[in-house]
């Protein structure tokens, strides 16, 4: 499985534009780069996924380059809801045989401030 | 919506019990995982299953086994509960991926606090 890394933690300001970028050097033909929120004392919650290019939904845009080799999440204007942690996921589309494990890395913790 | 349960939010034992941990899923995922999530580690899979009796070992299984008799709950026991395993437990579940599918999405249970005294 690929290992992933991301930094461990980033300020930022309300209203601002977040990018957290992850490196996947390792990542496969066939796997996905999925990307989870964690809020304190909850469990992680979907984001966004994509494969490569980018991809975009009412959370986050997800920009993977041409050799998927590390993608950027992004999050648009930011609000003190958006402080959380962040986990970068890279693997298991269809073909691994084991129904797709989940393995998360150390995550960012982006922190809001007003 | 999409709904996983975990038994308990908070829970208390003595070193050397047996602890049984739930969780039970509502949307007929066939893949089911446990997870430790403790300060500075991130989140680590103990073990997951990807069928009803099937069962495979993650990063941290020693101390801990599961049961997986029906689709829809994934047990994970202590079977001699220590101190080391005072932790936060996260259970999720996802689909199978299909072929010609993306990874799919996992949906995590609120979690359960677990202290060994």
């Amino acid at each position: 499985l690929a290992k992933t890394t991301q930094p461990i933690s980033m300020d930022s300001y309300e209203g601002q534009e977040v990018n957290i970028t992850c490196s996947h050097n390792n990542i496969a033909t066939n796997d996905y780069i999925t990307w989870y929120q964690q809020f304190p004392s909850q469990g992680p919650r979907f984001i966004i996924q994509g494969y490569k290019t980018k991809v975009t939904n009412e959370v986050a845009s997800l920009f993977i380059p041409a050799d998927r080799k590390s993608s950027t999440l992004s999050l648009p204007r930011v609000s003190l809801s958006d402080t959380a942690v962040y986990y970068c996921l890279v693997g298991d589309g269809p073909i691994y045989n084991q129904g797709g494990k989940l393995i998360f890395g150390q995550g960012t913790e982006l922190s809001v401030k007003p | 919506d999409v709904k996983v349960t975990q038994s308990s939010r908070y829970l208390v034992k003595r070193t050397g019990e047996k602890v049984f941990l739930e969780c039970v899923q509502d949307m007929d995922h066939e893949n089911m995982f446990w997870y430790r999530q403790d300060p500075g580690l991130g989140l680590r899979l103990i073990y997951f299953s990807y069928d009803v009796k099937m069962k495979e070992k993650g990063d941290i299984p020693e101390g801990y086994s599961v049961s997986r008799e029906k689709k829809e709950r994934f047990s994970l026991i202590l079977e001699s509960a220590s101190t080391n395993q005072t932790s936060m437990y996260l259970c999720a579940s996802s689909l199978y991926p299909r072929t010609g599918e993306e990874a799919t999405e996992a949906f995590f249970g609120q979690g359960t606090r677990l202290t060994v005294v």
